[in-house]
């Protein structure tokens, strides 16, 4: 089992929908969890980052965790195209954090 | 604010040449520093972290080196590469413990092995 599992899509939404990216992780001691977007070609970006079980919004961004299920989400709302990218789940163990291989994000107009 | 700079941007070398990438980070004292590599397609691996001046820990046995001689100037090294070095470079940098911090890229180095 990977420590960190998402599904590396494509995952294709229409523009102006919601899109729902979910991870999850084996290490139950995680503390710290986060959510980085990379474009094709660029390093990766921080947009969200969860520290307490629950929702944490930052305008159109909503990350959601749930440490009993070891579960992590990112949602977002009225999607963009400047949307498409892929999405890197991140949880902190010890002192490193672990990246899950990511998934891609496709925005239709 | 803090800025985070790598070079070369890009980098083209034969296998069994030496390799040296440089990460530096401007606005803020004694921060942590990590040096993953992607693999087409793939997630970050962590190849080593440093906590302070010549403090390195290594994740994964290989034919790379780091070593960090000023507090925010971190430098991947290598004798001789292999075709498997290929690879996107990303230094990275955090206050203190990722438990409790959030850690930022730089631009990264794009290494390809010929």
């Amino acid at each position: 089992q990977k420590e960190v599992e998402q599904n590396s899509g494509p995952l294709s939404v229409p523009e102006g929908a919601i899109a729902s990216l979910n991870c999850t992780y084996s290490d139950r001691v995680s503390q710290s969890f986060f959510w980085y977007r990379q474009y094709s070609g660029k390093s990766p970006e921080l947009i969200m980052s969860i520290y307490s079980n629950g929702d944490k919004e930052d305008g159109r961004f909503t990350a959601q965790l749930n440490k009993a299920s070891q579960y992590v989400s990112l949602l977002i709302r009225d999607s963009q195209p400047s949307d498409s990218a892929t999405y890197l789940c991140a949880v902190t163990r010890l002192t490193k954090i672990i990246f899950g291989s990511g998934t891609r994000l496709s925005i239709r107009p | 604010s803090q800025t985070i700079h790598q070079w070369p941007a890009t980098l083209v070398q034969p296998v069994g040449s030496p390799l040296s990438l440089e990460c530096t980070v401007e606005g803020t004292s004694n921060p942590n520093l990590y040096w993953y590599r992607q693999a087409a397609g793939r997630g970050l691996q962590l190849l080593f972290y440093s906590v302070g001046i010549g403090q390195i820990s290594s994740e994964v046995p290989q034919n790379l080196s780091a070593s960090r001689p000023q507090d925010r100037q971190f430098i991947l090294s290598s004798k001789k590469l292999l075709l498997s070095d290929s690879g996107f470079y990303l230094c990275a940098w955090c206050l203190g413990d990722v438990s409790y911090n959030e850690q930022f890229f730089g631009p990264g180095t794009r290494l390809t092995v010929l």
